[in-house]
């Protein structure tokens, strides 16, 4: 079945550069259809979007966070991976990628399937 | 932006109850493009319902969706213990209008 696992260090310090790496199996990302995706949740509160990629590589960020984001693919690794640069303590938040199937032909948003289990990083000194 | 306003914050309710949980949008919504998940504490969210009443594979019968425009539905026909849990609502409006919702918890009474 298709898993996602999400990995990268749980601390970081501020000013620094949080890099996620999430790992795909049981389908490739080459082969097209998805919107990978990363997912954000603050500590007691709310999901965040911050952006996805697809498999042709073309990319898309939260506005909020667009200036400090960069998600890419390594199709060998059928691996996306997540970096935000000059993190700040407003950063700390379980990370999750998911896999989100998007707008099919029946023109219904079939949602996002298949998450990770997500992880915590926490950014302080 | 769309705003997606859920509502109550949150539920106490009793194993065999009904829970009716509500989603509103600040401006309408295709009901094609409005999800549910269900999240449960250190778990990811699960995805319930897309297409604002389509249940997502291997999701039991008395989960159901429902609405249109800007108000939707999330019911739960009879609760199990495993349904206490946080539940958002989310939509699709393409890439760049996409939101959840603020979440309703709901919690054993």
């Amino acid at each position: 079945q298709v898993q996602l696992q999400e990995s990268g260090p749980g601390l970081v310090k501020p000013s620094q550069t949080l890099s996620l790496t999430c790992t795909v199996s049981g389908v490739s990302i080459s082969s097209g259809g998805y919107y990978w995706t990363w997912i954000r949740q603050h500590p007691g509160k709310g999901l965040e979007r911050i952006g996805y990629i697809y498999y042709s590589g073309r990319t898309y960020q939260n506005p909020s966070l667009k200036s400090r984001v960069t998600i890419s693919v390594d199709m060998a690794k059928n691996q996306f991976s997540l970096k935000l640069n000059s993190v700040t303590a407003a950063d700390t938040a379980v990370y999750y990628c998911a896999r989100d199937r998007g707008i099919l032909l029946d023109g219904y948003y079939y949602g996002m399937d298949i998450w990770g289990q997500g992880t915590t990083v926490t950014v302080s000194s | 932006e769309i705003v997606l306003t859920q509502s109550p914050g949150t539920l106490s309710l009793s194993p065999g109850e009904r829970a009716t949980l509500s989603c509103r949008a600040s401006q309408s919504v295709s009901s094609t493009f409005l999800a549910w998940y269900q999240q449960k504490p250190g778990q990811a969210p699960r995805l319930l319902i897309y297409g604002a009443s389509r249940r997502a594979t291997g999701i039991p019968d008395r989960f159901s969706g429902s609405g249109s425009g800007t108000d939707f539905t999330l019911t739960i026909s009879r609760l199990e213990p495993e349904d206490f849990a946080v539940y958002y609502c989310q939509q699709y409006g393409g890439s760049a209008l996409f939101t959840f919702g603020t979440g309703t918890k709901v919690d054993i009474k």
